[in-house]
């Protein structure tokens, strides 16, 4: 069955530290990928995302992502962390022959002043 | 920029009594979508709408719920007879192609009382 892993549900780090979101998935096809981000009592906002080509995506805000093949994975990363990037992060998956995505359970992230 | 907009962004309701959950979609966009987040949980797709049809539905989408396009801006999510465990988050999408990315709007928080 197809499924999306966030296997990290809380992560905290020191404003200034850099931030890797761990996403893992299981699909039969080539997975369209997305990374959103959801800050308290608001909606889902689009962070960044891999349909084909390179391998490494530059998102909004200093995200990038890597598309590892090979791992399943699509981690986000952020070299620097800012205290507004506290938010819940979902990973999205989608492919070819149907509309929806699956998301990951997401991933709270807490910044430390 | 363009964005999804949702109304209302909360609504109570009482357990058995039919909701109207409004969305406007990006104007060029063509495939619209519902999603709901119970709380605490992922974000689980429920509906896509293509051409004024249906075109892929989860097996939460059961005879409760309808969806429409009354006119061309709108798209609704109807619960005929609302039940406890239908309180969550809906969040509407749009994507200008089938496998185009799909832009949320902010969300109607649902409660059923």
């Amino acid at each position: 069955a197809q499924s999306v892993t966030q296997p990290d549900i809380h992560i905290t780090v020191s404003e200034g530290a850099s931030l890797e979101l761990r996403c893992n998935y299981s699909y039969g096809a080539t997975p369209y990928l997305f990374w959103y981000v959801q800050s308290p009592g608001q909606g889902l906002q689009l962070l960044l995302k891999y349909f084909s080509g390179d391998t490494l995506v530059q998102g909004i805000k200093g995200f990038e992502a890597e598309f590892k093949r090979s791992q399943s994975s699509f981690n986000l990363r952020k070299p620097s962390v800012h205290w507004s990037d506290a938010a819940e992060y979902f990973c999205a998956v989608g492919t070819s022959g149907t509309y929806k995505y699956i998301f990951g359970t997401g991933t709270r992230l807490k910044v430390l002043a | 920029e363009p964005e999804v907009t949702q109304t209302p962004s909360h609504q109570v309701t009482q357990m058995g009594q039919e909701v109207i959950l409004r969305c406007v979609p990006i104007s060029n966009h063509l495939y619209f979508y519902w999603y709901r987040q119970i709380l605490g949980q992922k974000v689980e797709f429920l509906v896509s709408f293509y051409n004024n049809e249906i075109s892929e539905k989860s097996e939460i989408f059961d005879d409760q719920f309808s969806v429409e396009r009354p006119d061309g801006s709108n798209f609704t999510l109807k619960i005929r007879s609302t039940k406890l465990e239908d309180s969550a988050m809906y969040f509407c999408a749009s994507s200008e192609l089938q496998q185009a990315t799909q832009y949320f709007g902010p969300g109607t928080r649902l409660l059923v009382l």
